[in-house]
Order: structure tokens, then C-alpha cells, then sequence
């Protein structure tokens, strides 16, 4: 299995928009809506930000959404705020209860 | 609150051995999948083995099979990774996380996480 791609870093101002790609193949984020996001601050444990492509679990603000187009999934966060500045992941199911993740984005707010 | 805490990390030569655990509470721990998954330092995230709740289905990366056994004590709310030759690419924090309650199969998402702990594979 190989590592879903995603850009290294992405940059915007407070209370603009940014978008997070995460491309895989036809074999994981093209075939099953399982792909999920985390947030990631230095030196801290992961946190579940989507699931199931578009999935929020209670407690995350929908500022943060998900959404996937063939190969694929894109987290985008919208009205940037200071807090938002960390590294994302994706994650996809693979088949044969295998699971993948994406290299990271690190998230700048300017 | 829900909580889970790992341990038994080190600095282990390559070749060598090494034991970690997860300690879990807060929640009802033999009805959840868990999972481990790695980071090597700078780098991202890995999943490396999943096992359900009674410990009769593992899977696992194919980087580790053979190498890596998961395990769990649900009497003690444990889960365990026995790891063995090691090599400088395991170096890495590990994570323990929960993978839901499904009855047949995991949930396809992480979810709470431990705050980790570090392996460091050298000579």
C-alpha cells in the first residue's frame, strides 16, 4: 500500500479559506467513502477531524468539512482561524482491512 | 473521560525486542477494535495492526508481518504490541488508538488516541 498524497503545506489568512487534497488510487479513496481527516499539533496525539468522507464527529466545528471526487478527498477549512495552524492527515480504507494514510499537510495561517 | 495511555517504549538495538501497552479507561474496552499506529519522527502517520474485541481477528502492515503481534488483555483493559527484530525504519512514536465497536468489522476511522510513545531502533 502505498501512501495517499497530499501537498506539503498550505497557506492562508485569518477568516479565508483553504483546501487540504488527498489523492489515492482506485483501490482505496476511489473505491470505498471511508476516508477520514485528523489535526495534529507538535508533539500531540492526532485528532479525528472527519469520517466517512463528510462526517463530523460531535464537537468539531463545521468550519472544517470533507468531500471526495473519484481518486480524490479534500478537507477544506473555512474562515481560517490561528488555532487551525497544525498538520492534517488523511486516511483511507484500503481493502483487505488495510488502512492508509496521507503524508501530512502542514497548515499556515499568516 | 475517556482515556488511553501507552508505555514500554525505549531505545532497543536493531534485531532486538520490545513490548508495548495500552492501558485503556473510561469506556467499555472489550467492545472496541483497537489499533496501533506509528510515526516516524517528522514524518506521517502509519497504521501498523488492528485486533477486535476478543482478540480472535489481527491484521497488520505488511512492513510488520511476521515481526510485530498484536494482543490485548480485556481483563486488564490492555493492548499490547510484542515487536520484534527490530529495524532503524520502526523508529517512531506509537499510537494506540480505539477503531469502534462493530460487531464484524472495525469502524474506518481513529478514534480517541493515546498520547504515544517512542521507539528508537539503533546501535
Amino acid at each position: 500500500q502505498s501512501a495517499l498524497t497530499q501537498p506539503r503545506s498550505v497557506s492562508g489568512s485569518p477568516g479565508q479559506s483553504v483546501t487540504i487534497s488527498c489523492t489515492g488510487t482506485s483501490s482505496d479513496v476511489g473505491v470505498y467513502n471511508y476516508v477520514s481527516w485528523y489535526q495534529q499539533y507538535p508533539g500531540k496525539a492526532p485528532k479525528l477531524l472527519i469520517y466517512d468522507v463528510t462526517r463530523r464527529p460531535s464537537g468539531v466545528p463545521d468550519r472544517f468539512s470533507g468531500s471526495k471526487s473519484g481518486n480524490t478527498a479534500s478537507l477544506t477549512i473555512s474562515g481560517l482561524q490561528a488555532e487551525d495552524e497544525a498538520d492534517y492527515y488523511c486516511c483511507s480504507y484500503g481493502g483487505r482491512y488495510t488502512w492508509v494514510f496521507g503524508g501530512g499537510t502542514k497548515v499556515t495561517v499568516l | 473521560d475517556v482515556q488511553l495511555v501507552e508505555s514500554g517504549g525505549g531505545l532497543v538495538q536493531p534485531g532486538g525486542s520490545l513490548r508495548l501497552s495500552c492501558v485503556a479507561s473510561g469506556f467499555t474496552f472489550k467492545s472496541y477494535w483497537m489499533s496501533w499506529v506509528r510515526q516516524a519522527p517528522g514524518k506521517g502517520l502509519e497504521w501498523v495492526a488492528n485486533i477486535n474485541q476478543d482478540g480472535t481477528e489481527k491484521y497488520y502492515v505488511d512492513s510488520v508481518k511476521g515481526r510485530f503481534t498484536i494482543s490485548r488483555d480485556n481483563a486488564k483493559n490492555s493492548l499490547n504490541l510484542q515487536m520484534k527484530s527490530l529495524r532503524g525504519e520502526d523508529t517512531a512514536v506509537f499510537y494506540c488508538a480505539s477503531s469502534g465497536s462493530g460487531s464484524y468489522y472495525p469502524d474506518n476511522w481513529f478514534d480517541p488516541w493515546g498520547q504515544g510513545t517512542l521507539v528508537i531502533v539503533s546501535s
